[in-house]
């Protein structure tokens, strides 16, 4: 079975500072990751997807990359806000089934 | 704009007293799935269906149920709430066969056990 992995599990920056966001998972046979976002309390909103095939994806201050071979992805974040607080996700997709694997979330602050 | 709602957004029921939770979209996406999520915890699925086919997760507990009558509704049923089961319940949909299967997520719903 896929085991995501997430870390650091808890993270504090001060505003303006770039980060490093890590996941990485056991079975490279995927057929994409999907990093997403979670707010205290609420549901997860979808940040970025990268199929298997790619091996990067942007989205204005956010860029996600894809090393399938090695079994990990990374979430940047340029000038980190205040904003940006929340926890990160990744879940992957297998080849087979319909199934996502999560990992447990980086919890992001950013300090003003 | 198209999307996954969740209803009610918080449900609070008693100790042993069956509540159903909801579930719907606008996306058209032929597959939907029931997660829990505990503090701090990783969402788990608890099943998913493809179309109409059932998809059980071999660790799901059997007080967990789910009906889908048609393409946009989804519902959870738990029969006989215990304190184990507070959590908060997502749901999400995904389009299989498409180009991309991205998940979309609703709000949640928050369910406190009294």
């Amino acid at each position: 079975k896929q085991e995501v992995t997430q870390i650091p599990a808890a993270l504090s920056v001060p505003e303006g500072e770039n980060l490093v966001l890590n996941c990485s998972f056991t079975d490279s046979a995927i057929y994409n990751l999907q990093w997403f976002r979670q707010d205290p309390g609420k549901g997860l909103t979808s940040l970025l997807l990268i199929q298997s095939s790619q091996r990067e994806q942007t989205s204005g201050r956010l860029n996600a990359s894809l090393d399938k071979s090695s079994g990990r992805s990374t979430l940047y974040i340029a000038a980190s806000q205040p904003g940006d607080s929340a926890t990160y996700l990744c879940a992957v997709r297998g080849n087979t089934g319909n199934q996502f694997y999560f990992g447990t979330g980086t919890s992001l602050t950013v300090i003003p | 704009d198209a999307m996954v709602i969740q209803n009610p957004r918080y449900q609070v029921t008693q100790f042993g007293k069956p509540v159903t939770l909801s579930c719907s979209q606008t996306l058209n996406h032929n597959v939907m799935y029931w997660y829990q999520q505990k503090s701090s915890q990783a969402p788990k699925l608890l099943f998913h269906y493809y179309d109409k086919d059932f998809n059980n997760e071999a660790d799901t507990p059997d007080n967990f149920q789910s009906r889908r009558p048609n393409t946009s509704f989804c519902f959870l049923d738990i029969r006989s709430p215990g304190l184990g089961d507070a959590a908060m319940y997502l749901c999400a949909t995904s389009r299989a066969g498409g180009s991309s299967y991205e998940q979309y997520f609703g709000p949640g719903t928050r369910l406190t056990v009294t």
